[in-house]
């Protein structure tokens, strides 16, 4: 049973660019969480959603971010028009009854 | 809101023991982690407690837990070159699933 796989694991994007990042849950999980750990910070509980659905996306920025969780596929995290303070590390984790478990993280930099 | 403090720098010898210390606000809380962050890496989680525990011990971690002063320890024995790392206090409540973390304890190991 694979962990949860999030991909690419390094992104550069230039200012104003998109980046798109995703994340395949553990096989058999239907909920999926998105994380962002800026440098020297803690991680920041972004968005959680379930499959077709978002759930809470309270700590998500109203502007420029958006994440879905389709039927079939991968989750995705979108940034449009990224600028430097989005460099950051992003964490997905996926559960299905207790315990979330974390993917290896997506290193975003933008330059 | 809810919030998870730790200090940001341990150092420890070789072969001692280092305690990681955490407090935290939300009286609701009902699972409470300790994550492990190599360098590059993503998030292990090391081990869990639930509120109503006390202790729980798993090798050389011991995990103690006040609830009445909202305080989590993380004790690892006799500390080796290998767990030098971050590690993340974190907590949920049963209000939601998403999990608050502190900015974590960076340990350092001294020869």
């Amino acid at each position: 049973n694979a962990g949860v796989m999030q991909n690419p694991r390094h992104l550069v994007r230039r200012r104003g660019q998109e980046a798109r990042l995703r994340c395949s849950p553990m096989k058999g999980h239907s909920h999926v969480y998105w994380y962002r750990q800026l440098p020297e910070e803690g991680l920041k509980f972004m968005v959680y959603l379930q499959k077709e659905n978002i759930i809470d996306e309270s700590g998500m920025p109203k502007e420029r971010f958006s994440a879905e969780f389709p039927k079939e596929g991968p989750s995705i995290l979108r940034i449009q028009q990224v600028v430097r303070g989005d460099s950051a590390a992003y964490f997905c984790a996926s559960s299905q009854q207790e315990g979330q478990y974390f993917g290896p993280g997506t290193r975003l930099t933008v330059l | 809101g809810e919030d998870v403090e730790q200090s940001l720098f341990l150092s420890v010898r070789e072969g001692d023991s280092s305690v990681i210390n955490c407090t935290y606000t939300d009286s609701s809380s009902t699972y409470l982690y300790w994550y492990k962050q190599e360098p590059g890496a993503g998030l292990q989680l090391l081990t869990y407690i639930f509120s109503n525990m006390d202790m729980k011990q798993d090798q050389r971690l011991t995990v103690l837990l006040n609830k009445k002063d909202k305080h989590l320890s993380l004790r690892i024995a006799d500390t080796q070159t290998g767990d030098s790392a971050i590690y993340f206090c974190a907590e949920t409540s049963n209000r939601d699933d998403k999990i608050i973390f502190g900015k974590g304890t960076r340990l350092h190991i001294l020869p």
